[in-house]
């Protein structure tokens, strides 16, 4: 199926280092949304981006939209324990329509 | 916890079978988005409902069919069940299909397992 490409698939780091994923687009985007799934859970919802440029931040998650619009980041500053599961990037199928292709996720880990 | 429920939360069925899948949306939402998630993969999006109405489909066959009701409740039909049908359903539900109020709750999913 229609998948968008995150980078990295996965990434362990030691509690207190930081953790950036990546989600990559060929095409311009109206939007882009970015979910937490636990193991074992379902995503949840943790932001959404509209502007182009656009930073959000969310305690120790910043996410930004990239100028063109085509990408996007998800940065965490010092990792907790709290913060293992997969990040996914979702956008908006088809410009206006809002619905959504999910990314291939990062699979994050947190070593204590 | 989102409000949205879904049953049930584990079913096992055999190739060939037919399956439905319930999902019932958080108080006040209109719309309702159905993904299959298979092990170690993303959510990939199999469609979406609107006050009723489909609203879109993902790249599924018809064998994959839903429905919504007038409460906004919603089905997922799978008819001639395949092993690789086999993955979590995820429903999702938002406040509006368009515009900015389209934040997606999502329910704990059901794990189907075809064999």
């Amino acid at each position: 199926g229609q998948q968008v490409m995150q980078i990295p698939q996965y990434q362990h780091v030691q509690e207190g280092e930081d953790f950036t994923t990546y989600c990559n687009s060929s095409t311009t985007l109206s939007n882009i949304q970015w979910y937490k799934q636990r193991p074992g859970g379902h995503p949840v919802f943790l932001i959404q981006l509209v502007k182009s440029g656009e930073v959000k931040k969310q305690k120790r998650l910043t996410f930004q939209f990239g100028e063109a619009k085509k990408n996007s980041s998800l940065h965490i500053t010092a990792t907790q324990t709290t913060d293992v599961g997969t990040y996914f990037c979702a956008e908006d199928l088809t410009s206006g329509t809002y619905k959504y292709i999910f990314g291939t996720g990062t699979r994050l880990k947190v070593l204590a | 916890e989102t409000g949205v429920t879904q049953s049930p939360t584990h079913l096992i069925k055999t190739r060939g079978q037919q399956v439905t899948l319930r999902c019932s949306s958080q108080s006040g939402h209109n719309t309702v988005s159905w993904y299959q998630q298979a092990l170690g993969q993303g959510p990939q999006f199999i469609f979406q409902y609107y006050r009723e109405e489909e609203n879109g489909r993902g790249n599924f066959p018809p064998r994959f069919s839903g429905l919504q009701f007038p409460n906004y409740s919603s089905e997922l039909n799978v008819n001639a069940l395949e092993l690789d049908d086999s993955a979590l359903y995820l429903c999702a539900s938002s406040l509006s299909a368009g515009g900015p109020l389209n934040e997606q709750y999502f329910g704990p999913g059901t794990r189907l397992t075809v064999t």
